[in-house]
């Protein structure tokens, strides 16, 4: 069974400065997506970025970029020139990218989370 | 393109009294799934269709929830009798998978927010 881990509850940084959420995850599959979701006060679960696992290039959205270390089983989510409205509950999650004849049933695996606070 | 939509955004139940959850998914979608967020914690799927058609129900508590899916659209969760742990939040999402597994969109709504006292 898959597991993702999420080992920082709460993080808090500077508006305008650097920060990185760390996440790792077990699984056997070698071929999957992950993924990382904002969750405001608002509770709508949104999408920050997702990566690929067969792709070695980390992928980036403009200020949120990814470190993808498949052996290490760890993904980090790394957020540049913090924003105020960047304050929010963040999730790692895992997904099987299997073809649904092969039991891809896109089921999504949530770590438990880390509140990030960014402060003026 | 709309997103996806939930109803009610809030309830709040006695003990052993049912609820009732309504999702109408992105259209197009064919896969819709329901998740449990308990306070503090990440999601957890309880159940999902494919079409009309249920894929996993694997960690939803038959004895007191159940969920149906109509003509492969909009579908419902129902708690009965709803118990203090099931004080949550239920997250409807739906995605569009091609057969090779290729996502296209995976999409949250707002969730309902359940407190039974």
């Amino acid at each position: 069974a898959q597991t993702v881990t999420q080992s920082q509850p709460e993080m808090s940084v500077q508006e305008a400065e650097t920060v990185t959420l760390s996440c790792t995850y077990d699984t056997s599959e070698n071929n999957y997506y992950l993924f990382w979701y904002k969750q405001p006060p608002s509770r709508q679960m949104i999408l920050v970025i997702r990566q690929e696992a067969y792709k070695q290039q980390n992928a980036t959205e403009n200020r949120f970029s990814v470190n993808f270390q498949k052996a290490a089983k760890s993904f980090s989510l790394k957020i540049s020139d913090s924003q105020l409205g960047d304050t929010a509950m963040y999730f790692c999650a895992f997904m099987k990218l299997l073809g649904l004849l092969s039991g891809n049933t896109g089921k999504l695996i949530f770590g438990q989370g880390t509140t990030l606070q960014v402060k003026p | 393109e709309a997103g996806v939509a939930q109803s009610p955004r809030y309830k709040i139940i006695e003990k052993r009294q049912s609820v009732a959850f309504w999702c109408n998914p992105i259209s197009g979608h064919a896969t819709l799934y329901w998740y449990q967020q308990i306070l503090g914690q990440g999601p957890k799927l309880l159940i999902q269709f494919q079409n009309n058609g249920v894929v996993d129900d694997s960690q939803l508590p038959k004895d007191r929830f159940s969920a149906e899916r109509l003509k492969g659209v909009d579908s419902t969760l129902k708690i009965q009798p709803a118990k203090l742990e099931d004080s949550a939040v239920y997250l409807c999402a739906s995605s569009l998978l091609s057969p090779q597994g290729t996502l296209y969109g995976y999409t949250f709504g707002s969730g309902t927010r359940l407190t039974v006292v």
